[in-house]
């Protein structure tokens, strides 16, 4: 949901271990979630997605987790590295088709990586 | 990939003036381009929705005057911060939406820093 006003929420792990961000979304009839990596001072990238009739998919080093019942989405990364230092954020799609529709970003997660 | 620009990457104004800001799929046409607004340490909130060759959408709380939307193309749209004031300091970035049928995809600007002084 809209997170205007709060801070991030902090992640630190050591290079090569599994780093798991959650996230909580709002609206339940949203269809399509993507988590975006975003590094300081540049705009979010796109990592993964997932649709609503799915409840994993998995990519590179990525594994993303719907949980439609508790309105919960987690994103894990596998032997995190330095590079993996961001912030991630998950965005859910509003009102169905993308012609009406919009994201909307969840609060966001500071992953720090030590080396 | 598809690329989305953002000019300028950072601009610094005084207080009253106006500053616009632009936002270019380099190699794709655009419908649809999204701008958001980002404060430190903070998630990407919303401001507007922009559809080509008519009047943005904008969310709730978020004044039209003040933040004017221009859509004249498939590849370019423009926000412009009327009488910017301190509080309007922020980073904006901007998204461009592409895709047929029922598969889309929103691609991402570099974002833009404003301070206003």
């Amino acid at each position: 949901g809209e997170s205007v006003g709060l801070h991030l929420p902090t992640l630190s792990v050591q290079e090569g271990d599994n780093s798991i961000i959650n996230c909580a979304y709002s609206n339940s009839a949203s269809d399509y979630f993507i988590w975006y990596k975003q590094e300081s001072g540049k705009g979010p990238q796109f990592i993964i997605d997932i649709r609503s009739n799915m409840d994993k998919r998995q990519g590179q080093r990525v594994t993303v987790l719907l949980n439609k019942t508790v309105k919960h989405l987690s994103l894990q990364i596998a032997a995190t590295q330095p590079g993996d230092s961001a912030v991630y954020f998950c965005a859910e799609k509003i009102s169905g088709l993308w012609q009406g529709g919009k994201l909307i970003f969840g609060q966001g997660t500071e992953l720090s990586v030590k080396p | 990939g598809a690329v989305v620009s953002q000019h300028p990457s950072w601009v610094i104004c005084k207080s009253g003036t106006s500053v616009k800001i632009e936002c270019r799929s380099l190699d794709f046409q655009a419908t649809t381009m999204f701008w958001y607004r980002q404060f430190p340490k903070q998630s990407l909130m919303l401001m507007a929705t922009s559809n080509e060759g008519s009047k943005a959408t904008y969310e709730q709380g978020v004044e039209k005057d003040k933040f004017l939307i221009n859509h004249a193309s498939l590849t370019l749209s423009t926000l412009t911060v009327t009488s910017a004031h301190p509080e309007d300091s922020s980073f904006y970035i901007c998204s461009a939406l592409t895709g047929t049928g029922g598969s889309y995809e929103q691609y991402f600007g570099p974002g833009t820093r404003l301070t206003v002084t």
